[in-house]
């Protein structure tokens, strides 16, 4: 069946050090979102991708689509204590399949 | 603006009895859907709802169904609960339908255990 895969699982990185996660769908996507869920709390929307090779940045977080709508990128540069939590990546594949990639876990080590 | 309420926040139930879980989302948002999220299999969507009405939903048995009142709340039932029943069930509202096209905002989840 489909996936949604993500990468790594698990990061810890150095606070101050960059961070990427990248989703990857066996199928294309009609979009992609990315979601933000701290330890114990509920996902929060970040933002949504929808054309092929679209790049959008919020700060110090730049999203990517792929070429192909089949994968997708989070980077976020120079990371914080505060960017700790579970990234997901989710999107819609044929008709209204929503997946949820497997989620990457960050720590930040101050 | 209040966000999106879940109740109960925790449960515990015994394999075959059913669960009720309901869901308030933000004022003026019409859609909801619901997610259940489990260590071993991640999140998964359930169902969405919009102006009462069922428009899409997953790949889960027809023990989980839910429905939506006229007032945008909506309610999730579980019939005969079996053990990998236990997980997170979230609710998330957006303004216009279609949530997995749209910015959704996720309520807290009730945790649901089942013995």
């Amino acid at each position: 069946g489909q996936q949604v895969m993500q990468i790594p699982q698990y990061q810890h990185v150095q606070e101050g050090e960059d961070f990427t996660t990248y989703c990857n769908s066996s199928t294309t996507l009609s979009n992609i979102q990315w979601y933000k869920q701290r330890p114990g709390g509920h996902p929060v929307f970040l933002i949504q991708l929808v054309k092929s090779g679209e790049v959008k940045k919020q700060k110090r977080l730049t999203f990517q689509f792929g070429e192909a709508k089949k994968n997708s990128s989070l980077h976020i540069t120079a990371t914080q204590t505060t960017d700790v939590g579970t990234y997901f990546c989710a999107g819609v594949s044929g008709t209204y399949k929503y997946i949820f990639g497997t989620g990457t876990r960050l720590k930040v080590l101050a | 603006k209040a966000g999106v309420t879940q109740t109960p926040r925790y449960l515990i139930k015994t394999r075959g009895q059913q669960v009720t879980l309901s869901c308030s989302p933000i004022s003026g948002h019409r859609s909801v859907s619901w997610y259940q999220q489990t260590p071993g299999q991640g999140l998964q969507f359930l169902f969405e709802y919009f102006s009462e009405t069922q428009r899409n939903k997953g790949n889960f048995p027809g023990r989980f169904s839910g429905r939506q009142f006229s007032n945008s709340r909506s309610e999730m039932n579980v019939s005969t609960l079996e053990l990998g029943d236990s997980a997170l069930y979230l609710c998330a509202s957006s303004l216009e339908g279609g949530g997995p096209y749209n910015e959704q905002f996720f309520g807290p989840g009730t945790r649901l255990t089942v013995l």
